[in-house]
């Protein structure tokens, strides 16, 4: 069973444009994650989507959004970026998110960098 | 809300030295509690999870006891090996957050041949 991916692997962008990431979970997963790691803040949770529908938010600005699709992949937009938006951008799914235990499944993220 | 501290890196050890990294948590109730591994280039591997107090989780010679007491899980490990080199970030799920991840500060190990 293939595992997350993520698209594209590296990216680097400009101050002040968009970038949207994208995220294909394991298949027959519905949750998928987004975490932001950076060498300051480590690893912080961005929002999580199930069933097309935002069911939590992390504490980021609404510069950062999300969307999930009917096949479950997921895309996350970050509009006018920022030097501090350089980051590792992680993808995580689950299949159910009725258990604080399941597991979660990263991908190998998308490396941003903003100049 | 909750929170989870783990010990600084990195943490320097000899080829088949004993591993301890420590991780506590803050959160009410009984939080899920895992480690999860990252290897250079890649994205994170959970490597072993424990669901209530007193739970072992273990996988490939590591281990974990959920600590209730002292809101604790530390990572074990009885001999490292090169190969073990990585970061290591503990974390928790709890169903007063959505059950989303939070995690520690991550701890890099680098084990010497």
């Amino acid at each position: 069973k293939a595992g997350v991916t993520q698209t594209p692997r590296y990216l680097i962008k400009t101050r002040g444009q968009q970038v949207t990431l994208s995220c294909s979970p394991i298949s027959g997963h519905r949750s998928v994650s987004w975490y932001q790691q950076t060498p300051g803040q480590g690893l912080q949770f961005l929002f999580e989507y199930f069933s097309e529908t935002q069911r939590n938010k992390g504490n980021f600005p609404g510069r950062f959004s999300g969307r999930q699709f009917s096949n479950s992949r997921s895309e996350m937009n970050v509009s006018t970026l920022e030097l501090g938006d350089s980051a590792l951008y992680l993808c995580a799914s689950r299949l159910t998110v009725s258990g604080g235990a399941d597991e979660q499944f990263f991908g190998p993220g998308t490396r941003l960098t903003v100049l | 809300g909750n929170s989870v501290t783990q010990m600084e890196g990195p943490v320097t050890l000899s080829e088949e030295a004993f591993l301890t990294i420590n991780c506590t948590y803050t959160a009410t109730g009984y939080p899920s509690l895992f480690w999860y591994v990252q290897y250079p280039g890649e994205g994170l591997q959970l490597l072993l999870k424990a669901t209530k107090a007193d739970d072992k989780g273990s996988n490939k010679g590591f281990e974990a006891t959920y600590r209730k007491e002292t809101t604790s899980f530390h990572l074990e490990k009885g001999s490292v090996q090169v190969s073990d080199s990585a970061v290591y970030f503990c974390a928790l799920s709890h169903n007063n957050a959505g059950n989303m991840l939070t995690f520690g500060g991550g701890t890099r190990l680098m084990v010497k041949p």
